[in-house]
């Protein structure tokens, strides 16, 4: 079975503060991509990655994929209250394509 | 409208009652996908139509039937269903299948449901 182990599950922080979410897995991705579920909402793209060592930056996110595609980490920088939500990871594998591996999501809060 | 909506929002049902959820898109996309979101746990894929055509269907308990009329429309028909079932259900589209490329899947807002 793969699996995409995300961590931390609940994060809670000041405004202007660094956090760093993890998704690691055994298995090796095709693709990564990280979106983010915001209350009563579902789940927008933020960034996908396909090569190993990639890193992409949205404004304050950087979204690294590891060297040997096992691995992502999204790091956001002096985190704003609007960047509350549930952040999920996504990797996609040459077994199937429509079957993505989903983590178990991250839940963000920012307090002002 | 834009991209995708899903009705209702909110359902309350009892284990014998039997309702539909109802998801558009409006994007021209080819794939539609059903997705179950329970709290803290991966989303699990149940159903994927590509062109109208039912692609998957992941070992999902029968009380649960998809239908996909056309390429803009995907239902989710439910019957006799159980208090575990309550979840979050999420329709996605995307312009075809290739998601292990990386290809964006756009989600409508989701169903809350709650079986009593």
């Amino acid at each position: 079975t793969q699996l995409l182990e995300q961590s931390p599950q609940f994060l809670s922080i000041q405004e202007g503060e660094n956090l760093t979410v993890y998704c690691n897995s055994s298995s090796v991705f095709s693709s990564l991509q990280w979106y983010r579920q915001e209350p009563g909402e579902g789940p927008v793209l933020l960034v996908t990655v396909v090569t190993g060592g990639e890193v992409k930056k949205l404004k304050r996110l950087t979204f690294q994929f590891g060297d040997a595609r096992k691995d992502s980490s999204l790091h956001i920088t002096a985190a704003q209250p609007g960047d509350t939500g549930l952040y999920l990871c996504a990797g996609g594998t040459e077994d199937s394509n429509y079957q993505l591996i989903w983590g178990a999501g991250t839940k963000l809060i920012i307090k002002p | 409208e834009t991209g995708v909506t899903q009705t209702p929002r909110h359902l309350v049902m009892g284990m014998t009652n039997k309702k539909s959820l109802k998801c558009e898109q409006h994007l021209g996309h080819n794939a539609m996908y059903w997705y179950k979101q329970s709290a803290k746990k991966p989303l699990e894929l149940m159903f994927v139509y590509s062109l109208e055509e039912r692609v998957e269907n992941n070992s999902v308990p029968s009380r649960f039937s998809p239908e996909c009329p056309n390429s803009s429309h995907l239902f989710l028909h439910l019957h006799t269903l159980q208090p575990e079932d309550s979840a979050l259900y999420l329709c996605a589209s995307s312009q075809d299948l290739q998601l292990a490329g990386g290809e964006e899947q756009f989600f409508g807002p989701g169903t809350r449901l709650t079986v009593l």
